[in-house]
């Protein structure tokens, strides 16, 4: 499969801080990008996601920003709580719709 | 809760055995996805399933192979078993295809291989 890697495998922020997770891709033929939250005992739990067509989409404390110049992905959250510690994966999807691709994850730990 | 069920929780097997392992989707959910992942890894796409038929493979060899029932539950099974495959594995179901922002994962199947 095609590479899909963070950055930062953690990070420590503390609560009330803005948090940032990065994401590295190489496939350009990718089109779609979803991040996912992953609770410890749980499966993964769609947060945000983005076309290529976009370089900026915001939710509820969340935005992703695109950058498919230099294939980057990030994961801004605003206000970051207790309640977001967890593993934040990044995914591709390539435009045959079929196909998934996880990075490794960044693990967010909030200090209260 | 997601609404999508996995059985068994954990599961312990040795090498050269074989596992089935279930899934049920959440309901109306026509099309279920299967990954497996490693600990300390992010989730590797098996196979997706749409309408009982597989939809899309990823880079697993044929001892992985899957169902897809009429009522859109599935089963995942894996033929001599090696150390490797021990993972979480996860299923994932959504509405249609291509609907991956409504994709739904389970709470994983601990499989670990002896």
């Amino acid at each position: 499969g095609e590479s899909v890697g963070l950055h930062l495998p953690t990070l420590s922020v503390q609560e009330g801080d803005n948090s940032i997770i990065n994401c590295a891709y190489s496939n350009s033929a990718s089109d779609y990008f979803i991040w996912y939250k992953q609770e410890s005992g749980k499966g993964p739990q769609f947060i945000i996601d983005i076309r290529s067509n976009m370089d900026k989409r915001q939710g509820q404390r969340v935005t992703v920003l695109l950058n498919k110049t230099v294939k980057h992905l990030s994961l801004q959250i605003a206000a970051t709580q207790p309640g977001d510690s967890a593993v934040y994966f990044c995914a591709e999807i390539e435009n045959t719709g079929n196909q998934f691709y996880f990075g490794t994850g960044t693990s967010l730990t909030v200090i209260p | 809760e997601t609404g999508v069920t996995q059985s068994p929780t954990h599961l312990i097997k040795t090498r050269g055995q074989q596992v089935t392992l279930r899934c049920s989707s959440q309901s109306g959910h026509n099309t279920v996805s299967w990954y497996q992942q490693a600990l300390g890894q992010g989730p590797q796409f098996i196979f997706q399933y749409y309408r009982e038929e597989e939809n899309g493979r990823g880079n697993f060899p044929p001892r992985f192979s899957g169902l897809q029932f009429p009522n859109y539950s599935s089963e995942l099974n894996v033929n001599a078993l090696e150390l490797d495959d021990s993972a979480l594995y996860l299923c994932a179901s959504s509405l249609d295809l291509e609907k991956y922002n409504e994709q739904f994962f389970g709470p994983g199947t601990r499989l670990t291989v002896l």
